[in-house]
């Protein structure tokens, strides 16, 4: 059972536009979702991340755009960069559960092209 | 301050051998999280564990794979028999407390099985 569907699977987008990456999820007593940029090789490292005690979240040009009744939440990239291409996972956990194990998304492999 | 450190960062097996995968966590960590990450796929979790106690282990399999965090010393995944199916990246991810802070992730083991 996939708890949190994650998509496209891959994406290129032309320098300077705007990279978006969809997830959605089911257990509704998740209330953490962080993303993660994993480069070839690499182990993942966080991005950003929201609670879904508000709508938005910005860190220069990353942005979280959270829904909760449609239990939906996506990544935004800004501006986007060659150095942006990476693949991209978003996840989900349960905060203060003395148990935060993350569930992932499959991973959208993003490619940003000159 | 150094990070999470897993070794070997390689590791090929044959068939029928044992796998051990080491993770030390960041400073003053004392929770760590292991996931496994197959060919195009998310990271999937398998096993909780703090100091000397393994909280979760829902997400690893009931058999060969077996998993410690001793007093002293690194966390080992220990994975016997293995077979091909087996072929993966491992990752260790650690956090300071357990409950509301980030984990973070070390460069992973890919190991191959032949």
């Amino acid at each position: 059972q996939q708890q949190v569907k994650q998509s496209p699977q891959s994406l290129i987008v032309q320098k300077g536009g705007i990279s978006i990456i969809n997830c959605a999820y089911e257990n509704t007593a998740f209330d953490y979702f962080p993303w993660y940029q994993q480069f070839p090789g690499k182990g993942p490292a966080l991005l950003i991340a929201i609670r879904p005690d508000v709508s938005e979240k910005k860190e220069g040009r990353f942005t979280i755009s959270f829904n909760k009744s449609a239990k939906q939440f996506s990544l935004h990239i800004m501006d986007s960069q060659p150095g942006d291409s990476a693949t991209y996972f978003c996840a989900a956990s349960i905060l203060g559960s003395g148990n935060e194990k993350l569930t992932f998304g499959t991973g959208t492999r993003l490619t940003i092209i000159p | 301050n150094a990070g999470v450190m897993q070794n070997p960062r390689h590791l090929v097996r044959r068939r029928g051998q044992e796998a051990r995968l080491r993770c030390s966590p960041m400073k003053g960590h004392s929770h760590v999280y292991w996931y496994r990450q197959l060919p195009e796929e998310g990271l999937k979790f398998m096993v909780y564990l703090q100091k000397e106690n393994i909280i979760d282990e829902s997400g690893m399999p009931k058999e060969r794979f077996s998993a410690e965090f001793p007093k002293e010393g690194p966390s080992i995944l220990r994975i016997q028999q293995v077979v091909r199916g087996d072929s993966a990246a491992y990752f260790c991810a650690s956090s300071r407390s357990g409950v509301t802070d980030t984990q973070y992730f070390g460069p992973g083991t890919r190991l191959t099985v032949l």
